[in-house]
């Protein structure tokens, strides 16, 4: 059974960087295994982040330059962070394993980051 | 990249039929759709425009013509009730997945 769970701090500063983690059990970082980071503001639709797999990465053109996505073998994790926030950031984050191919297999919970002074 | 465009809501009554259109897919076959109940986490449901993930229930179909998927519900049950999201991968020289605006079922 695949599961994931998100941590990292549920408050940052404008401007601050936004850093969250996604522990993994059940898959492994082999290749071919896609790993993505997702979000949700407060009441509104889904918005993909990015992806990392063993060999590289994709993001979201629009977040590209403020956003950096890692993986951590060892550990069975990978994480998200984006720097320069503002309160337009604010949202749950998801990880999500990929599927194969191009969709999202599996979810994490969320969690909810508000970006505020 | 715009989201792709979805009904803000569509509503039956149990046992009923209805349909969830996504305008703006891609020409490939690489549409999925998921399940968000209020407070949850997304959940898969139709994957490669018109597979089910072990577990979902056979009646949620998926189909696809032209740019438009498209998501049916067949004997609408009160727990359909939920919003639904598309999602197609654009493709190109930049990988980029981009979701659906999203739809609220509500079960009369």
């Amino acid at each position: 059974q695949v599961q994931l769970q998100e941590s990292g701090p549920g408050l940052v500063k404008p401007s601050g960087t936004l850093s969250l983690t996604c522990a993994v059990s059940g898959a492994s970082f082999s290749s071919g295994t896609w790993w993505t980071w997702i979000r949700q503001p407060p009441g509104k639709g889904l918005e993909w982040i990015g992806e990392i797999y063993l060999s590289g990465s994709n993001y979201n053109p629009s977040l590209k330059s403020r956003l950096t996505i890692s993986m951590d073998k060892s550990n069975n994790q990978f994480s998200l962070s984006l720097t320069s926030v503002t309160a337009a950031d604010t949202a749950v984050y998801y990880c999500a394993k990929n599927g194969v191919p191009w969709y999202f297999e599996y979810w994490g919970q969320g969690i909810l980051v508000t970006v505020s002074s | 990249q715009s989201a792709l465009t979805q009904p803000a809501s569509v509503s039956g009554s149990p046992g009923q039929s209805i349909t969830i259109s996504c305008i703006g897919t891609s020409r490939d076959n690489l549409v999925s759709w998921y399940q968000q109940h209020p407070g949850e986490a997304p959940k898969l449901i139709i994957y490669e425009v018109v597979k089910r993930p072990s577990g979902v229930s056979h009646r949620f179909s998926g189909s696809k013509s032209g740019n438009t998927a498209s998501l049916t519900i067949s004997g609408l049950q009160a727990e359909d009730e939920a919003d639904y999201y598309c999602c197609s991968n654009v493709g190109g020289p930049v990988i980029l997945y981009v979701f659906g605006t999203g739809t609220t079922v509500t079960v009369l």
